[in-house]
């Protein structure tokens, strides 16, 4: 079992749709990540967070830490939204990030 | 520059060959970061750098592969031998100091590498 599980793998939605990713982790975290990996590669971080809830624009990221889980969620999501989601984790005492493998979201217009 | 920068962006070599990687930090991030993501597989840690500290070497693979950072900006990851399973692309990230929550992480745009 991968340490970083996130669903779903692949998500498939129409514009203006509400989207939640999911991530579910088994280890003790100092903070967990929300990366957002476009087609061609470029991989930006979204957020960081160790505890509660994060907004930025349509996006909102929250987390459990007694449940080991976390969300990403997208209000009113449009195609430029289309992206391979990553959730990563990080333990404590080291700067090493654990990966999840990736939710690929498509918007259809 | 304004971002991370790597280079080369792809880089085709024979089994068995070096190859070297570089990564320009952003200025003045202290923390640099390499991770490797290969095909169907999702994004592992290979190296972390920060300051003039010892690098967190945990996550590299074997001892074919090396990464040195010098003078605490840019950063070269050495592939000895390659083999074709080093097929990947290899990803820089800096941070201001270390992934604190006001310090991001920014990511290259990678070095798509593939052994024949």
């Amino acid at each position: 079992k991968n340490e970083v599980e996130q669903s779903p793998q692949n998500l498939t939605a129409q514009e203006g749709e509400f989207i939640t990713i999911n991530c579910s982790y088994s280890v003790g975290i100092s903070a967990l990540h929300w990366l957002q990996q476009h087609p061609g590669g470029g991989i930006v971080s979204l957020f960081m967070l160790s505890s509660g809830k994060k907004k930025h624009g349509r996006l909102i990221a929250t987390i459990n830490i007694q449940e080991k889980h976390s969300s990403l969620h997208i209000t009113a999501s449009h195609p430029r939204d289309s992206a391979v989601y990553i959730c990563a984790v990080r333990g404590f005492g080291n700067e090493k990030l654990t990966f999840g493998t990736g939710t690929r979201l498509t918007i259809i217009p | 520059g304004a971002g991370v920068s790597q280079s080369p962006s792809n880089k085709v070599t024979e089994k068995g060959k070096d190859v070297e990687l570089r990564c320009d930090p952003i200025s003045g991030h202290t923390a640099l970061y390499w991770y490797r993501q290969s095909l169907g597989q999702g994004l592992e840690f290979l190296i972390y750098f920060q300051g003039n500290s010892a690098p967190d070497k945990s996550g590299l693979p074997s001892d074919r592969f090396s990464a040195e950072r010098t003078g605490g900006s840019v950063s070269t990851l050495t592939i000895q031998r390659t083999q074709q399973e080093d097929s990947a692309v290899y990803l820089c990230a800096s941070s201001f100091f270390g992934m604190t929550l006001d310090s991001p992480l920014h990511f290259g745009n990678g070095t798509r590498l593939t052994v024949t």
